[in-house]
């Protein structure tokens, strides 16, 4: 079985300030990551993955296996960043897409 | 053309009645995905088709809820005898074959059971 889990429900952080929304997994075998991005009235749209290991809109995010973690940081914060944020997993069926129950970042002025 | 179409965008109901809820992938898209996006509750997989097939009708919530896909392409989503609890945004999605990086999202549908 694949399990998602974002303990925080709500972020709240300042402008410039840095922020980590975090995400656990639970997968036995070798995991696909996903962060999802859904700004307000919009539709939910990739942000990264983890094979790519890139920075997108200032954000990284990296694999721990042994903690099996895959927490999303940014150093500082813009306002233009409050969203809602979803991590996702894939696994070896690799058709299945298994969400989080996401994390509500909102950056203040 | 577009993106991944939803329709209707909205869709008000009385408890007890049928509804039907339609996806248009983007062409040439071989895999589609529901699922229902609901507060508190992240988004809940559904169901996943390749092609016209559906390999995992796993995450289906009762037998008042089914789906199909015709034609490779358009999805429809039919919840019979709809309940309150069955209020909530219903999401589809498309990639090229299990491709999560071109995976596009639709609108949604917000469905409201009365």
């Amino acid at each position: 079985a694949q399990r998602v889990t974002q303990p925080e429900k709500l972020l709240s952080v300042f402008k410039g300030a840095p922020v980590e929304l975090k995400c656990n997994y639970s997968y036995s075998g070798s995991p696909e990551l996903f962060w999802y991005v859904q700004y307000s009235r919009q539709r939910l749209q990739l942000l990264l993955r983890h094979i790519s290991r890139e920075s997108i809109k200032g954000f990284t995010a990296d694999l721990n296996k042994g903690e099996t973690s895959f927490h999303l940081k940014k150093p500082f914060a813009q306002e233009e960043d409050s969203a809602m944020y979803y991590c996702a997993l894939s696994g070896g069926s690799n058709y299945k897409l298994t969400f989080g129950k996401g994390t509500l970042l909102t950056v203040n002025p | 053309g577009a993106g991944v179409s939803q329709s209707p965008s909205n869709k008000v109901t009385e408890k007890g009645k049928d509804v039907e809820l339609r996806c248009d992938p983007i062409s040439g898209h071989t895999a589609l995905y529901w699922y229902r996006q609901s507060l508190g509750q992240g988004l809940e997989f559904l169901i996943y088709f390749q092609g016209n097939s559906a390999p995992d009708k796993s995450g289906l919530p009762s037998d008042r809820f089914s789906a199909e896909r015709t034609g490779g392409s358009v999805s429809t989503l039919t919840i019979q005898r709809t309940q309150q609890e069955d209020s909530a945004v219903y999401l589809c999605a498309s990639s090229p074959r299990q491709r999560f990086e071109k995976l596009f999202f639709g609108s949604g549908t917000q469905l409201s059971v009365l």
